[in-house]
């Protein structure tokens, strides 16, 4: 069954650091997306991409995050000088066509120390 | 300001039982429902999606009951086991559009 790929599952840095985190997409969708779950809170929106821009964001996605699709299977999150609250498991999905069924990755837990 | 409210934080039930975790939601333009299961280090998966033009949809032992006016969704465990144990997201959105989650609801289901 197609899934969607997360790496790293696990980085620890340090406050001030960039961070990259990577997903390869399900090979057929078209939309992508990110969210980012808190220990123990509810799943966040972070942005939506769809043909190679973004499609929409959240208030959660300032300035020191950034997306990118450089080839034609990564996704990639990047936050630039990471905060101790930017802690979180954060997910990346894909969707076929943009409407229904969204599949998750298992997430890319990130410790900021 | 919470878009999708979720009730109740966590809940206990025997095995065979039948858990309730409801739903509600503001926005009218909603037109997309989805149940996710997320067991403990893994993403949310989807168990089970409604849309406003039914009130009912049962898959397996699972079971959404939707009020569009009372603008409440609810997700019924038939037979719950101890395997359904994790926890649940209902979500929101408007075709194309982010989703919206609830808080979750962590379940236990006794053996």
């Amino acid at each position: 069954e197609p899934e969607v790929t997360q790496t790293p599952s696990h980085q620890v840095t340090q406050m001030g650091q960039e961070v990259i985190l990577r997903c390869v997409p399900i090979s057929n969708h078209l939309y992508f997306y990110w969210y980012r779950q808190i220990l123990g809170q509810k799943v966040e929106f972070l942005v939506s991409f769809y043909n190679n821009e973004i499609s929409e964001k959240s208030e959660i996605f300032d300035d020191q995050f950034s997306v990118e699709r450089p080839d034609g299977s990564n996704f990639t999150l990047k936050i630039r000088s990471t905060k101790l609250e930017d802690s979180a498991m954060y997910f990346c999905a894909s969707s076929e066509r943009g409407v229904g069924e969204l599949f998750f990755g298992e997430g890319s837990r990130l410790t900021v120390l | 300001q919470q878009q999708v409210k979720q009730s109740p934080q966590s809940l206990i039930v025997q095995k065979g039982g039948i858990p309730i975790i409801n739903c509600a939601y503001e926005n009218t333009a909603f037109d997309y429902f989805p149940w996710y299961q997320q067991f403990p280090g893994k993403g949310p998966a989807l168990l089970i999606a409604i849309r406003p033009d039914v009130s009912e949809k049962k898959e397996g032992r699972f079971t959404i009951s939707f009020n569009k006016s009372a603008k409440q969704f609810s997700l019924h465990i038939m037979d719950s086991q101890p395997g359904d144990s994790a926890t649940y997201f209902c979500a929101a959105s408007i075709e194309g559009n982010q989703f919206y989650f609830g808080t979750g609801t962590s379940l236990t289901v006794i053996p």
